[in-house]
Formats: structure tokens, sequence, C-alpha cells
């Protein structure tokens, strides 16, 4: 039950902006947009994550528009090291109130020299 | 310290076979997860444990077992698994449940099952 689309690949060249899209049409309102990404045969790594506003951190920087129905997370300066699958996940809801990563199928971004 | 490790990397087990998969943590984090990620596929949760209790299991078969024996410990026991059981099994931890707290991976453990 992925509430996410995301395309499936996207390629960048080393040194420029990666812009990847995500698209979160049936996101309510106190759903929160989270980016993890997964380098070849490691975990998953948290990246950033956000309500409303743009986000930045050391790692990324999240664009969400004004009506939330979508999201681009932007990695400025692209490096070979950032080759892996991107996931853009809307928090789910478990019993009891607590809250789930919903992994969709991801983007998989592949850098090149 | 923000690492999660897992042991083993790797395991081998027969269908008849008992082995358990270990999850360690030193983040003081109360919630920890495991989560099992097939081929080319997105992680998938299983169990969620919250102050050491089982708190969230994704209807998994009783094959896995999960224990968690103190706070920084998470343990999942194997017995009697199928062929299509063989996947990544990774362990993650947060601050708290209601996700305002990322959550923190292990490298996890690449189990096949013959």
């Amino acid at each position: 039950d992925a509430k996410t689309t995301q395309p499936p690949s996207m390629d960048c060249a080393e040194g420029r902006a990666a812009n990847l899209p995500c698209n979160h049409s049936t996101i309510s309102g106190n759903e929160y947009v989270y980016w993890y990404r997964q380098i070849h045969s490691q975990g998953p790594q948290y990246i950033i994550h956000g309500l409303k506003n743009n986000e930045t951190n050391e790692m990324a920087s999240l664009i969400i528009t004004e009506d939330r129905k979508s999201s681009t997370l932007i990695l400025p300066h692209a490096t070979l090291r950032d080759t892996a699958v991107y996931y853009c996940i809307v928090r789910g809801y478990l019993s009891g109130g607590y809250n789930k990563l919903i992994f969709g199928a991801g983007t998989r971004l592949a850098v090149h020299p | 310290d923000t690492e999660v490790t897992q042991t083993p990397k790797h395991l081998v087990m027969g269908m008849t076979n008992k082995k358990s998969l270990k999850c360690e943590q030193h983040m003081g984090h109360r919630a920890m997860y495991w989560y099992k990620q097939k081929a080319k596929k997105p992680p998938e949760l299983m169990f969620v444990y919250s102050y050491e209790k089982l708190s969230i299991n994704e209807s998994v078969p009783s094959r896995f077992s999960p224990e968690c024996p103190n706070s920084s410990l998470l343990n999942l026991h194997l017995h009697a698994l199928q062929p299509e059981d063989s996947a990544l099994y990774l362990c993650a931890s947060s601050q708290d449940l209601w996700g305002y707290y990322e959550q923190y991976f292990g490298p996890g453990t690449r189990l096949t099952v013959t």
C-alpha cells in the first residue's frame, strides 16, 4: 500500500544537483514526508523529513509544495557515493496510534563521473 | 554512537534448522524494529518493540519469533523456515514510536534458506 510515486530511475552527473521528485497526492494533514536512501547492500539511511515547510540539513534539502501533494529532494552537489535507492515515505498508522514507515519502490539514482 | 549492529552478516540455514539473528544499539532508543527486504523490493515491517515489549506484529508467520531481552538487544529466532523466507533482515531503532524521530538501521543479515 505505498502512498508515494517516484520515478524508477534517474541519472546525475557528479558535482551537479540531483533533484528527486515524489508524488504523495493522498497525504493527510498530519502526515510527514520522510526521505531515506539505501546504498547497495547496506541498511536504509535517514536523510530528511518535513511536514509543510521546506527543510535543509547537511545532507540535502526538501521542498514540499504548498498543497503538500508532492515534494522534491535536492542533493546540491552529488558525488559518486550518493548512488543509491532513494525512498520517499509518508508515515502510515499502526494500531495503538503508532506510526510506521511505508516504503515505496523508490528511485534508483546513478551518479556518474 | 549512532550505530545499530547486526550479527551475523550472512546466514545459510536448512529448513529444519533453528537459528537466531541479533541486533544491538546503544543509543538509548526504546523502540526497535525488524524489517524484511526481498531482493529488489523495499523493506517491509515485521515487528515493533516498545520498551522491550512487543507492540506490533504485522501478521508475521510464527516460524519467526522475536525477543527483546533488554533495552539494547533485539533477537529474531528462526525455525522451520521456507526458501521463500530468504531475504535481507534489517533491524532498526528510534527514540519514539510516533515517527517524530528518524529510524536508524543496521546493515542487515542476509539469510539464505536451503
